[in-house]
C-alpha cells in the first residue's frame, strides 16, 4: 500500500511567517499534485509536478518535485490568513494499463492568526 | 462551483442500514472518483470509473459497492453500515482516466451512522 506521509500535521503561525509542508512516500509517483480543502468544502488543484526536481511557483506558494519522484514541498511565503486551511499532496500511481490511481497524503492543517 | 453535485449532502441513519450516494459529474467529465475522508483515516481512494467501467479500486469495503450509468452519474452504495462507516464521502470528476489532469471534487456527503 504506497503511503504519503506529510509533516507537519498542524501549524498554527502569525501573518507574514514563512514556512514549509512536507510530503514524503517511499514510492516513486509518475506525478504529483498539491490540493487546499477548507470546511465544508471538497479539495482544490493548486498545481501539478509531473518531472524530477520541477519547481513551480504560484504567486506566495513555491512547490518542489523531488528528484528521485518520491517526495515534495510546498513553500508559502509571507503566509496570509486567507491561506487557512487543509494542504493535501496527491501522487498517481499507474494501477494498470495507462490507469493513474490517486493517493492523497495524510494533509496538513495549516492556521494563519491575523 | 466545481460542477461535481453530490447528494444528499447530509444523512443521519441507524447501523445495520443501506444508503446510497449520488454523483454528478462536470459535464463532459468521463472518470469519476470515490473518496472517504475520515479524521482518523484522512482522505482514502474508494474506486474509480471511466465511462461506465471499474478503473481501479482502493480501500473500499465488500459492503460498499458502486457503478457509473450511461449518463455518468455514479452512485455508490454502502450497506450493513457501521459506526465507523461515518466520514465525509467526496465524488471527483475528470475528463480522462490516464491524465494528470485536475479532479475536481463535489462538496461531499457527510454521512452519520448512529
Amino acid at each position: 500500500t504506497q503511503l504519503l506521509e506529510q509533516s507537519p500535521q498542524f501549524l498554527s503561525i502569525q501573518e507574514g511567517e514563512n514556512l514549509t509542508v512536507y510530503c514524503n512516500s517511499s514510492s516513486v509517483f509518475s506525478s504529483l499534485q498539491w490540493y487546499r480543502q477548507e470546511p465544508g468544502e471538497g479539495p482544490v488543484l493548486l498545481v501539478t509536478v509531473v518531472t524530477g526536481g520541477e519547481v513551480k511557483k504560484l504567486k506566495r506558494l513555491t512547490f518542489q518535485f523531488g528528484d528521485a519522484r518520491k517526495d515534495s514541498s510546498l513553500h508559502i511565503t509571507a503566509a496570509q490568513p486567507g491561506d487557512t486551511g487543509l494542504y493535501l499532496c496527491a501522487g498517481a500511481v499507474r494501477y494498470g494499463g495507462a490507469t493513474n490511481k490517486l493517493i492523497f497524503g495524510t494533509g496538513t492543517l495549516l492556521a494563519v492568526q491575523p | 462551483d466545481s460542477g461535481v453535485t453530490q447528494t444528499p449532502k447530509h444523512l443521519i441513519t441507524a447501523t445495520g442500514q443501506r444508503v446510497t450516494l449520488r454523483c454528478s459529474p462536470r459535464s463532459g467529465d468521463l472518470s469519476v472518483y470515490w473518496y472517504q475522508q475520515s479524521l482518523d483515516q484522512g482522505l482514502q481512494f474508494l474506486i474509480q470509473y471511466y465511462n461506465g467501467e471499474e478503473r481501479a479500486k482502493g480501500n473500499i469495503l465488500e459492503r460498499f459497492s458502486a457503478q457509473q450509468f450511461p449518463d455518468l452519474h455514479s452512485e455508490l452504495n454502502l450497506s450493513s453500515l457501521e459506526l465507523g462507516d461515518s466520514a465525509l464521502y467526496f465524488c471527483a470528476s475528470r475528463a480522462g482516466a490516464a491524465d494528470t489532469g485536475e479532479l475536481f471534487f463535489g462538496e461531499g456527503s457527510r454521512l452519520t451512522v448512529l
